[in-house]
């Protein structure tokens, strides 16, 4: 089975403060995601990389930056926390393969609070 | 523009019954996918089935079918035979192939409750 893990359940920040999410998958996927949950908004992607070092922008990217250094380690990063960056953070992982019934497979997410 | 639209916040559903969860998209790839998620109160979500574009026939997976109806451009999820356990937010998503990268859209999720 794929494993996906994110570092932490929960989480309490201060605003201002950098803070660092990571994700880590066994499954050797290409691909891998950060999305944040937020109520009634649905998930909404913040960065992606499709190789190590690679990454691109998604939906919401403004106040975040990401790093791929190994191929099973993708991390979120918040520059300068805020209290709008309040939220659940969901990783994923996925295979590059034809043209795509590969689903994501996500980790058990991290509840962001910051104060 | 809304590339999923899920227009039940919230469903109810009897043990035992089927329940159709709705889902809509708007593309104009002809090569796209289709994803059903379900997210536990605990917070993962649980990859539930998937339908292609290309796809003849609806997609099954044990209790889970994807009413497939692509002229109307949807997806509606249909559980039968409910189960306390399948109380949780179900998410549509999906993939426009020709956008590579595999990204995933998704819906704003539906909430279902299933009392015994």
């Amino acid at each position: 089975d794929v494993k996906v893990t994110q570092s932490s359940r929960y989480l309490v920040k201060r605003t201002g403060e950098k803070v660092f999410l990571e994700c880590v998958q066994d499954m050797d996927h290409e691909n891998m995601f950060w999305y944040r949950q937020d109520p009634g908004l649905g998930l909404r992607l913040i960065y992606f990389s499709y190789d190590v070092k690679m990454k691109e922008k998604g939906d919401i990217p403004e106040g975040y930056s990401v790093s791929r250094e190994k191929k099973e380690r993708f991390s979120l990063i918040l520059e300068s926390a805020s209290t709008n960056q309040t939220s659940m953070y969901l990783c994923a992982s996925s295979l590059t393969v034809g043209r795509g019934n590969q689903p994501q497979h996500f980790g058990d997410g991290t509840r962001l609070s910051i104060l | 523009a809304q590339k999923i639209t899920q227009t039940q916040p919230g469903m109810f559903v009897q043990e035992k019954e089927a329940v159709t969860l709705d889902c809509t998209y708007d593309t104009s790839d002809p090569s796209y996918g289709l994803f059903w998620y379900k997210q536990p109160s605990s917070g993962e979500m649980i990859f539930l089935i998937y339908q292609g574009s290309y796809d003849q026939q609806n997609a099954t997976e044990g209790r889970y079918s994807l009413n497939f109806q692509k002229a109307r451009k949807s997806a509606n999820l249909v559980i039968s035979a409910s189960q306390l356990g399948d109380s949780a937010m179900y998410f549509c998503a999906m993939r426009e192939v020709d956008t590579g990268f595999q990204k995933l859209v998704f819906g704003t999720g539906t909430r279902l409750l299933v009392s015994p």
